[in-house]
């Protein structure tokens, strides 16, 4: 049982690059994250996914971009690196909105 | 004013003794109320769930949750090497786009 599975895990972009982070989870959850965390500023919501074909905004979420392949695939993108961009990226899914989360193993992006 | 205020630490406890952790919040209408732990350099670890005002109790483990107050703490007895990490509280708000909001956490680490 794989949870959920975040690529890449590393990744440098120069600014100005764009990039998509892939993210699919098979444990059947309807909800799934983008979540960022920075040092002192802890994690922070990017977008969410309540069900396949919805999305919604979170706490931080201009400069991306988030697409619900499916139930299982929750994607997010980065149009136009910027250096403030440079973070570690979660994905994560639960059951509903109301329950806890399960993580993925995260991406750490550096845009110089 | 943080949605989620956590004393960054660091604690230091000696092993075998109890750590207590603490996590204030702003939103009266918070619901659910999750303790995450978090290793150095890898993804939060869903650790404990509590929803009514109370104690819950799961194994060394344990989430108190009063409302009237605005605080949950999580208690960690018997402490052992491998419970240093970093701890997330989150709680769910009714704030804004009804979404978690994550403290900074707490670094503890366990002396042996």
């Amino acid at each position: 049982n794989a949870g959920v599975t975040q690529t890449p895990k590393f990744q440098v972009l120069k600014t100005g690059q764009s990039m998509t982070l892939q993210c699919a989870q098979d444990m059947n959850h309807n909800s799934m994250y983008w979540y960022r965390q920075d040092p002192g500023m802890g994690l922070r919501l990017i977008y969410y996914s309540a069900s396949e074909g919805t999305t919604d905004k979170g706490e931080v979420p201009n400069g991306y971009n988030v697409s619900r392949l499916n139930k299982r695939e929750f994607s997010l993108r980065l149009e136009s690196a910027a250096p403030s961009q440079t973070s570690v990226y979660f994905c994560a899914s639960s059951e509903d909105r109301g329950v806890g989360y399960t993580f993925g193993s995260g991406t750490r992006l550096t845009v110089v | 004013q943080k949605e989620v205020e956590q004393n960054s630490g660091p604690l230091s406890v000696p092993e075998g003794a109890i750590a207590s952790l603490n996590c204030t919040y702003s939103d009266r209408v918070s619901q659910s109320f999750f303790w995450y732990r978090q290793y150095s350099g890898k993804s939060p670890e869903l650790i404990m769930s509590i929803y009514s005002n109370g104690d819950k109790e799961d194994g060394r483990f344990t989430a108190q949750l009063n409302k009237a107050s605005q605080y949950v703490s999580l208690l960690i007895r018997d402490s052992q090497p491998s419970d240093s990490a970093t701890y997330l509280c989150a709680v769910k708000t009714l704030t804004g786009s009804d979404q978690f909001y994550f403290g900074t956490g707490t670094s503890l680490t366990v002396i042996p």
